[in-house]
């Protein structure tokens, strides 16, 4: 069964840089899906932030690329997130999730998410 | 302003047939599979359907996806309580470069 776990701090000042880590489970990063970040401001609706493969091939959105890096650490097994120069608006709930490659479009499995504020 | 239409809502009594549509372009659904997620009040997002009309395991067949142009559909037959959460619809835009999600559908049993 695959799990994802997100973790980090629930609380970031404004123009620091907000890290998440997401732990996989049942489910080697090294096999053929890709990985990606998905956010949710309170009460509004999805907002994709990237994805990659464990290889180093990534996508980003536009609107976040100048300040967005996703990793992914095959020894542990985990994907990260860092966004730097944060503002309020970057508050949300972030996802992690796996990402089927291409042609497919699905993400399958979602982390349960987890909840940062940036406030000072 | 999401690039995929949804209705913000859509309602129907116990038992009865729901119908969700998304509306995008020839960038997007027109050129990509659709993905269908549902999200339960205080959740995460779940797969619903993949590649238009697929099924992930464990998903019942009363819910069903199809797609025609640049428009998508998701059908939830023999409402129950349980179904009343938020819809999503997403895809990649090829021009854009970006992956997409509509604007959401809040289905509300009555």
């Amino acid at each position: 069964q695959v799990q994802l776990q997100e973790s980090g701090p629930g609380l970031v000042k404004p123009a620091e840089t907000l890290s998440l880590t997401c732990s996989v489970s049942g489910y080697s990063v090294t096999n053929t899906y890709y990985w990606g970040w998905i956010r949710q401001p309170p009460g509004k609706g999805l907002e994709w932030i990237g994805h990659m493969f464990h290889t180093g091939s990534s996508y980003y959105n536009p609107s976040l690329l100048s300040r967005v890096t996703i990793s992914v650490d095959t020894s542990k097994n985990q994907i990260s997130l860092r966004l730097s120069s944060v503002t309020a608006a970057d508050t949300a709930v972030y996802y992690c999730a796996r990402r089927a490659g291409a042609p497919h479009q699905d993400f399958d499995y979602w982390g349960r998410g987890t909840l940062v504020t940036v406030s000072s | 302003q999401s690039v995929l239409t949804q209705p913000p809502s859509v309602s129907a009594a116990p038992g009865q047939k729901v119908t969700i549509s998304c509306s995008g372009s020839s960038s997007n659904i027109g050129d990509n599979f659709v993905s269908w997620y549902q999200q339960l009040p205080g959740t995460a997002p779940k797969l619903l359907i993949y590649d238009n009309n697929q099924r992930p395991s464990g998903i019942p067949d009363r819910l069903s996806g199809s797609k025609s142009g640049t428009s998508a559909t998701l059908g939830i037959t023999g409402l129950q309580t349980g179904d009343e959460a938020d819809y999503y619809c997403g895809t990649w835009d090829s021009s854009l470069n970006t992956y997409v999600f509509g604007s959401g559908t809040k289905v509300t049993v009555l």
